[in-house]
């Protein structure tokens, strides 16, 4: 079975311009999270979405950052203007949430550097 | 308290060393936890489940402490291959869906 799929795996980018990450998570989970990983600050979570739906994006750094889900089988994470600090790996995570808390499956990153 | 901590470490040891690391976590409601093991460059991974009666799977032992409210991941003999960072997950309460992950505790196992 495909896991969850992210792309692009790197992106290379200068200052001030627009990035579009993507994601396919597991099918038939309803749970898609986004998170940021850098040395300095960890894991951090971005923006969860439970069937299709943005529940908390609270962790959203600012209006440069936005999230789409517009089917169960594919989300965005689209920055702009994009911005040297917004340099780390960003990884989408799914999983099948009912009345209780499932395992997260992980993606293997989009690894960004905005020079 | 933060909601989980972890010692970063490093944690230096030598093959077949036997090491054990903590996660304290600040919500005592949470009944279930998770370790997940991420490697250099990659994805974090579930490692282990962790309940109230604890958990073993080969090397690898899993704990909770709910009265310390901490869980602990002792790994017997340490092979060069364990060598990763370990993340202590707490899962979400109060009706969330979002669980909180630790910064993780880096482990090097050397010849």
């Amino acid at each position: 079975d495909a896991g969850v799929i992210q792309s692009p795996r790197h992106e290379v980018t200068e200052m001030g311009q627009e990035v579009t990450l993507r994601c396919k998570p597991i099918s038939g989970h309803n749970s898609l999270f986004w998170y940021r990983q850098t040395m300095m600050r960890g894991l951090e979570l971005l923006i969860y979405f439970n069937n299709n739906v943005p529940i908390d994006d609270s962790g959203m750094p600012e209006d440069r950052f936005s999230a789409k889900m517009p089917n169960a089988s594919f989300s965005t994470l689209k920055i702009q203007p994009s911005e040297p600090r917004d340099s780390a790996v960003y990884f989408c995570a799914s999983s099948f949430s009912a009345t209780a808390f499932q395992e997260l499956f992980f993606g293997e990153g989009s690894r960004l550097t905005v020079l | 308290r933060k909601e989980v901590e972890q010692d970063p470490g490093p944690f230096n040891v030598p093959e077949g060393a036997t090491v054990a690391f903590n996660c304290t976590y600040s919500n005592s409601a949470s009944q279930s936890f998770f370790w997940y093991r991420q490697d250099c460059r990659k994805e974090p991974k579930l490692l282990m489940s962790v309940y109230s009666s604890g958990n073993e799977d080969g090397r690898f032992t899993a704990q909770l402490n709910r009265a310390s409210q901490y869980i602990s991941l002792l790994i017997r003999d340490s092979k060069l291959s364990d060598s990763a960072t370990y993340l202590c997950v707490v899962p979400p309460s109060g009706g969330s869906y979002i669980p909180t992950f630790g910064r993780g505790t880096s482990l090097i196992v050397h010849p």
